[in-house]
Parts: structure tokens; C-alpha cells; sequence
């Protein structure tokens, strides 16, 4: 069966710091990957996907970035955090089946706090 | 500007009673999806609807996309406190595009 596996599940970290989240998926192979940011209680700001290995989209000109180095990996990074990084990060995957559209699979997603 | 325009942003409802979250968008939705989440943790996913006029049920939810594939219902019937939480619609919104896009959520309280 196929799993995501996000990490860490929270983390503070000062402004100015870089960051790194992972998320990878197990038990499928050449998924869509997708990277989403929930501010409190509201809905998923879509930060980037990915439909292959090293092909990213970016919906939202900011202070991160992503990468897909093997294909069921997913990180997203930051050089130097801003305040307004803060929030609940979630990834995503789902199955890439021709024109089929499948459910979407979400990670238990990390908590960041910028101080 | 948001692609999916989710309504009401909030609701609060008595304990038995009826509700209805919509979800519109002014592009062709090719594949849509309604995903519940309680506060602070991961979206567990409620239904998928692909076919213009195509609705499902799961327990007291129930969800429809219209003829036009332009909107999207979700209705709970006698509401229950365990229905509390957020209500996210995502869709696609180009055919054959991986592109996943979410509403702004329906945070919805269930008064005793």
C-alpha cells in the first residue's frame, strides 16, 4: 500500500534561518507531488507541484523553493525565513493516470513557527 | 484571485440541523474533491466527483456537481458534533493538468 511520510511534524525556528522539509512517498512510483501552506483555520495556498523528477511549478512568487531530486521525494527550502513563513505546511500526492483523476493523498504536514 | 470561491467561510449550526457548503468556479472543474479536517491536523478525504449531474452520499454527506461541472454542493443532513472541522473543496481545473487547487475552507461548529 502507498504512504507519505512528512517531517518533521513541528518546528520553531528563528527568522533568517533556512529551512528543509521532506516528503516522501512510498509504494507508487512517478506520482504528482504536491507542496500546500494553510494559514489558521483556512483553506490550502497550492506553494508548488510536481509531475516528474526536477520539474517544478511554482504557483507563488516567495521566499521558498522546492525540489524534487528522486521521484518519490519532495523538499521544500528556504534560504533565510521570514515571519510570515509561519504556518501549516502539508504535501501531497496522487496517482498519475492518464486522464484520470484519482484521489489526493496528504501528509500529516509540519507546523512552523518563525520567532 | 481565488480559482475556487468556497461559501460561507463559517458556519454555525444547532445540532440536528441541516447545512450546505458551496463551491464555484468560473472555469470547468475536471475533477472535484471534498476533504475534511480537523483543527491542526491532516485532510481525510470525503468524495470525489468527476461526472457533470454525478452526486454521492457517504453517511449523512452528501455532495453534487452540477450539469456544468462549475459548481460543487456538500450537504450534511441532522448534523452531529463529530461533523465539526474545516470542509476544503479542491479541483482541477485543466483537463489533463496536475494542477491542485483548494478553496479557502468552511469552518463549520456544531452547537449542543
Amino acid at each position: 500500500s502507498q504512504t507519505i511520510h512528512q517531517w518533521p511534524a513541528t518546528l520553531v525556528q528563528p527568522v533568517g534561518s533556512p529551512l528543509s522539509l521532506e516528503c516522501t512517498v512510498e509504494g507508487t512510483s512517478n506520482p504528482n507531488l504536491y507542496w500546500y501552506r494553510q494559514a489558521a483555520g483556512r483553506g490550502l495556498q497550492l506553494l508548488f507541484y510536481s509531475v516528474g523528477i526536477g520539474q517544478i511549478s511554482s504557483e507563488v512568487p516567495q521566499n521558498l523553493s522546492a525540489s524534487r531530486p528522486q521521484d518519490r521525494q519532495f523538499i521544500l527550502s528556504s534560504k533565510k525565513l521570514l515571519l510570515s513563513d509561519s504556518g501549516f505546511y502539508l504535501c501531497a500526492w496522487n496517482p498519475r493516470i492518464g486522464l484520470m483523476n484519482t484521489e489526493a493523498f496528504f501528509g500529516q504536514g509540519t507546523r512552523l513557527t518563525v520567532v | 484571485s481565488q480559482e475556487l470561491e468556497q461559501s460561507p467561510q463559517s458556519l454555525i449550526v444547532q445540532e440536528g440541523k441541516n447545512l450546505t457548503i458551496n463551491c464555484t468556479s468560473s472555469k470547468t472543474l475536471y475533477g472535484l474533491y471534498w476533504y475534511k479536517q480537523k483543527y491542526g491536523e491532516g485532510l481525510i478525504f470525503l468524495m470525489m466527483l468527476q461526472k457533470g449531474g454525478e452526486e454521492k452520499s457517504h453517511e449523512k454527506i452528501t455532495a453534487k456537481l452540477d450539469e456544468k461541472k462549475q459548481q460543487s454542493s456538500l450537504h450534511i443532513t441532522a448534523s452531529q458534533p463529530s461533523h465539526a472541522g474545516i470542509y476544503l473543496c479542491g479541483a482541477l481545473l485543466i483537463q489533463g493538468a496536475q494542477k491542485l487547487v483548494f478553496g479557502q475552507g468552511t469552518r463549520l461548529t456544531i452547537n449542543p
